[in-house]
């Protein structure tokens, strides 16, 4: 079992439809944050939440809302999405720490949205 | 603007030989430099990292060099494996607003490691 899970893995919805993407940490991290993965596009990262507290949000349409109830748990929210929405939304997390971390980010496998 | 560019989309390599995968940014206020490697339908997992102040880091059949003068980081395999055969990303990390991070990503270049 990884340390982050994210269900569901795959999703299709229509453009009218609403749907939540739900990522959960075993780590016991106090950062969590969503990327999104388009074809042939770079990781692009999307929300940032540090001790449950929203610190990034990187130009995202408002049809994405995330939300932290808690450090272990991290939504994305999914109203009234376009085609080219579709894509591979990754979940991950890490420790804030003030010295000895190294930018890494733990994973988890993704969900996959195909919206049509 | 891309910040951190992996310019060859792909790298064929017998096994048992080198595999050398480059990486160049724009941006000198990054902290730290990662490279991820993703396995199809799973998501990107560490693989090593190197700190803005070092100039390389090793960990076993891995190498991360850093020519911040350059602002070109590469990770070198050596011996390379089948099972290395995957999606590398270069990854730079920046400290974001409370504890958190930043990290900028590649586009990745696909190793194939040929047996």
């Amino acid at each position: 079992e990884t340390g982050v899970t994210q269900t569901p893995r795959h999703l299709v919805m229509g453009m009218t439809n609403k749907k939540s993407l739900k990522c959960e940490q075993h780590l016991g991290h106090n950062a969590m944050y969503w990327y999104k993965q388009s074809a042939k596009k770079p990781l692009e990262l999307m929300f940032v939440y540090s001790l449950e507290e929203r610190v990034e949000n990187n130009s995202v349409p408002s049809r994405f809302s995330p939300e932290c109830p808690n450090s272990s748990h991290l939504f994305l929210h999914l109203h009234t999405l376009q085609p080219e929405d579709s894509a591979l939304y990754l979940c991950a997390s890490s420790q804030s720490l003030a010295g000895g971390f190294t930018g890494e980010l733990f994973f988890g496998e993704g969900s996959r949205l195909t919206v049509l | 603007d891309q910040q951190v560019k992996q310019n060859s989309p792909s790298l064929s390599v017998q096994e048992g030989r080198i595999s050398i995968l480059n990486c160049d940014y724009t941006n000198s206020m990054f902290d730290y430099f990662l490279w991820y490697k993703k396995y199809p339908a799973e998501g990107p997992t560490f693989l090593i990292s190197i700190s803005s102040i070092k100039d390389k880091n090793e960990d076993g059949r891995f190498t991360v060099f850093l020519n911040k003068s350059a602002k070109h980081l590469s990770l070198h395999i050596v011996p390379s494996q089948p099972g290395d055969s995957a999606v590398y990303f270069c990854a730079a990390s920046r400290r974001s607003g409370a504890g958190s991070y930043q990290l900028t990503f590649g586009k990745g270049t696909k190793l194939s490691v040929i047996p």
